[in-house]
């Protein structure tokens, strides 16, 4: 079974920053990785699929990128909206699909 | 505009049971999977189990293996989660969830989420 980890635990940045979040799985997940934000008492949403692909509706200043086993989330400028949980998931053609244990960005 | 809406969630006491529902609007239900996240407090979120769309065929995390159940009515556009045995640890905000893409051998990621329903394990 794939296991995913995050890094670091928490980001603590300031408006306007660039942010890099870390997912490593333990082994090869090819490109079948997404990014879902969470804030609190929301659901999660989904931001980034196939390891670079915007979601719908989704900022520019969001982009994913990595293959095999290591993937990162860029936000460029962060904006007070982006203050929150940040998630990796590997999906793909065999159950199950786990979650990573999940990046908080907060506010410097 | 797709919409996924669960209910049936509630207080149940240890090796009790309960069903959850999700109500879809909004996309053609029949051509994408669907899955169950749960969300225990605190903690991350947990893929629980998935229905395929046209076949109905499922899979579930090994957690729940035995005894929960994940069925689908593709008339009424409706997704179910039967639990039994429930355990403290099943304890978790229950989402119903759908893939991104229509069927094509794969699970994807999911685009849609309900707001969740809350299940609470206790004596």
């Amino acid at each position: 079974e794939i296991v995913l980890t995050q890094s670091p635990g928490t980001l603590s940045l300031s408006p306007g920053e660039r942010a890099t979040l870390s997912c490593r799985a333990s082994q090869s997940v090819s490109g079948y990785l997404a990014w879902y934000q969470q804030k609190p008492g929301q659901a999660p949403r989904l931001l980034i699929y196939a390891a670079s692909s915007r979601a719908t509706d989704i900022p520019d200043r969001f982009s994913g990128s990595g293959s095999g086993t290591d993937f990162t989330l860029t936000i460029s400028r962060l904006e007070p909206e982006d203050f929150a949980m940040y998630y990796c998931q590997q999906y793909g053609r065999s159950p199950p699909f786990p979650f990573g244990p999940g990046t908080k960005v907060d506010i410097k | 505009e797709a919409q996924l809406l669960e209910s049936g969630g509630g207080l149940v006491q240890p090796g009790g049971s309960l069903r959850l529902s999700c109500a879809a609007s909004g996309f053609t239900f029949i051509n994408y999977a669907m899955s169950w996240v749960r969300q225990a407090p605190g903690k991350g979120p947990e893929w629980v189990a998935g229905v395929n769309g046209g076949s109905g065929s499922s899979d579930y995390a090994d957690s729940v293996r035995g005894r929960f159940t994940a069925s689908r009515d593709n008339s009424r556009n409706t997704l179910y989660l039967r639990m039994n045995s429930l355990r403290a640890e099943d304890t978790a905000v229950y989402y119903c969830v759908k893939d991104a893409f229509k069927e094509n051998g794969l699970w994807d990621a999911f685009d849609i989420w309900g707001r969740g329903t809350m299940v609470a394990v206790a004596s």
